[in-house]
C-alpha cells in the first residue's frame, strides 16, 4: 500500500534562510512518481515538481532543490534563501502503478517565512 | 490553455440537503479526479475517471456521494442527504493518462458548508 509521511506539521524561518521539508514515502512498486505540490492562504494546490523512481538524479530549479534517495524512501525538498511569498502549505505525493497511478498527499507542512 | 474549472466555489446547505458540484478539466486531460480536503489535512482521494468511465471509488466514498463523467469531459460530485461531517473542500483535478509522469493540475476547489 502506498502512503506518504511528512513528519514536519509546521516550520517557522527568517527571510533569506534555507529550509527543507522532509517526505519519506512507502510503495512496494518499482515504478512510481513524487511530487511536491504547494498550497498558499488562497487555497489552490500547485504543482511544484516531479521526481520519477528511475531517477535519482538531484536536481535544482531556481530557488527549489530537491533529494530522492530510494535507499531511504526520502524525498525531500529545499527551499534556498527563503522569502516572504513561500509561506504556504507543502503537500508531497506518491503515484504508483499498482495504484492505477493515482495520487495521494502526505498531510502536508505549513512553513511560515517571517521578514 | 485553461485550467481546471470548478463551481460553485462556496456552497452554504442546510444537513439533508443535496448538493452537486461541477467539474471542467484541462481540455486534453483525458483523466480526472476528486479529492476532499479537511482543514489541517492533505487531500483525499475519492474517486477517479479516464475518459468516461470511472475507475476507482475510495471507502470514503459513501453511498451518499456519487460521480459521473458522462461524455469524458466535464464531471459532476454529487451528495445526497448531506451531513455536517461532509463539510470540506472538494478538489478537482485533471491529468494525461500518459506522457506527463501523471502529474495532476487542481482546480480552485469547492467549499462545502453543512449547517
Amino acid at each position: 500500500a502506498q502512503k506518504v509521511t511528512q513528519a514536519q506539521t509546521e516550520i517557522s524561518v527568517v527571510e533569506k534562510e534555507d529550509v527543507t521539508l522532509d517526505c519519506v514515502y512507502e510503495t512496494r512498486d518499482t515504478t512510481y512518481y513524487l511530487f511536491w505540490y504547494k498550497q498558499p492562504p488562497s487555497g489552490e494546490l500547485v504543482f511544484l515538481i516531479r521526481r520519477n523512481s528511475f531517477d535519482e538524479q538531484n536536481e535544482i530549479s531556481g530557488r527549489y532543490s530537491w533529494n530522492f534517495q530510494k535507499s531511504t524512501s526520502s524525498f525531500n525538498f529545499t527551499i534556498t534563501a527563503s522569502q516572504v511569498v513561500d509561506s504556504a502549505v507543502y503537500f508531497c505525493a506518491l503515484s504508483e502503478a499498482t495504484g492505477g497511478f493515482k495520487t495521494i498527499f502526505g498531510a502536508g507542512t505549513r512553513l511560515f517565512v517571517k521578514a | 490553455d485553461t485550467g481546471v474549472s470548478q463551481n460553485p466555489r462556496h456552497k452554504i446547505t442546510k444537513r439533508g440537503q443535496n448538493v452537486t458540484f461541477r467539474c471542467d478539466p484541462i481540455s486534453e486531460h483525458n483523466r480526472l479526479y476528486w479529492y476532499r480536503q479537511t482543514l489541517g489535512q492533505g487531500p483525499e482521494f475519492l474517486t477517479y475517471f479516464q475518459n468516461e468511465a470511472q475507475l476507482e471509488k475510495s471507502r470514503l466514498l459513501s453511498d451518499r456521494f456519487s460521480a459521473e463523467r458522462p461524455k469524458g469531459s466535464f464531471s459532476t460530485l454529487e451528495i445526497q442527504r448531506t451531513e455536517q461531517g461532509d463539510s470540506a473542500m472538494y478538489l478537482c483535478a485533471s491529468s494525461l493518462s500518459q506522457g506527463s509522469g501523471n502529474t495532476i493540475y487542481f482546480g480552485e476547489g469547492s467549499w462545502l458548508t453543512v449547517v
